[in-house]
């Protein structure tokens, strides 16, 4: 089976602290994303990554950055953690486009 | 406007008391249509993936269907334990591979 893991499942933090959230993926995927999820809103997507060292924007990239400099982990970066950041956080990974997703567990973020 | 709409956004069953969860969608062209399935505090589950109008899958007490501009996922004799949240998720043809969600129906069976 296809695992992900994120690296915390709560994290607290502070506001204008940097925040590194990862990923890894043991199944050789090529696509990696990242997403948050707050009620209301669903998931929206943060960063998304075909292949190593690239990354592509997704729909609400502004105050995050991500890095993939090997294949199986894919980081999301809070580089001055806001409240407005405080949300759910969710890594996945999928083999090719066409393919479904695998998710990882989720990262409950809050920042005070 | 949402290019995914779900509903309806909550649903409550008895056990046993059949229904259907729909997701319509307003792209130009289908390449695929996933449902997931997830677990308050979780990470999404993938379900099942359609391509063409008229595909059905199945699983268990879940059937997904798609027509061409919406799916059911049906649910049949449901259970306590298929209470989730129900996501549907598309992706357009000659587009970004990026599929959209929609915001899911939370569904809760009651015993």
């Amino acid at each position: 089976d296809v695992k992900v893991t994120q690296s915390s499942r709560y994290l607290v933090k502070r506001t204008g602290e940097k925040v590194f959230l990862e990923c890894v993926q043991d199944m050789d995927h090529e696509n990696m994303f990242w997403y948050r999820q707050d009620p209301g809103l669903g998931l929206r997507l943060i960063y998304f990554s075909y292949d190593v060292k690239m990354k592509e924007k997704g729909d609400i990239p502004e105050g995050y950055s991500v890095s993939r400099e090997k294949k199986e982990r894919f980081s999301l970066i809070l580089e001055s953690a806001s409240t407005n950041q405080t949300s759910m956080y969710l890594c996945a990974s999928s083999l090719g486009a066409n393919n479904e997703q695998f998710f990882g567990p989720g990262t409950r973020l809050t920042v005070l | 406007e949402d290019q995914v709409t779900q509903s309806p956004e909550a649903l409550r069953l008895q056990e046993g008391e059949s229904s259907s969860l729909n997701c319509s969608y307003t792209v130009s062209g289908l390449r695929g249509l996933f449902w997931y399935r997830q677990d308050p505090g979780k990470g999404p589950e993938f379900l099942f993936t359609l391509y063409s109008a008229g595909e059905e899958k199945e699983k268990e007490r879940l059937k997904a269907t798609l027509t061409k501009k919406e799916s059911f996922l049906h649910i049949t004799a449901p259970k306590p334990e298929d209470s989730a949240t129900y996501l549907c998720a598309v992706q357009e043809s000659g587009g970004s591979y990026i599929p959209t969600f929609g915001r899911g129906t939370s569904l809760i069976v009651h015993p």
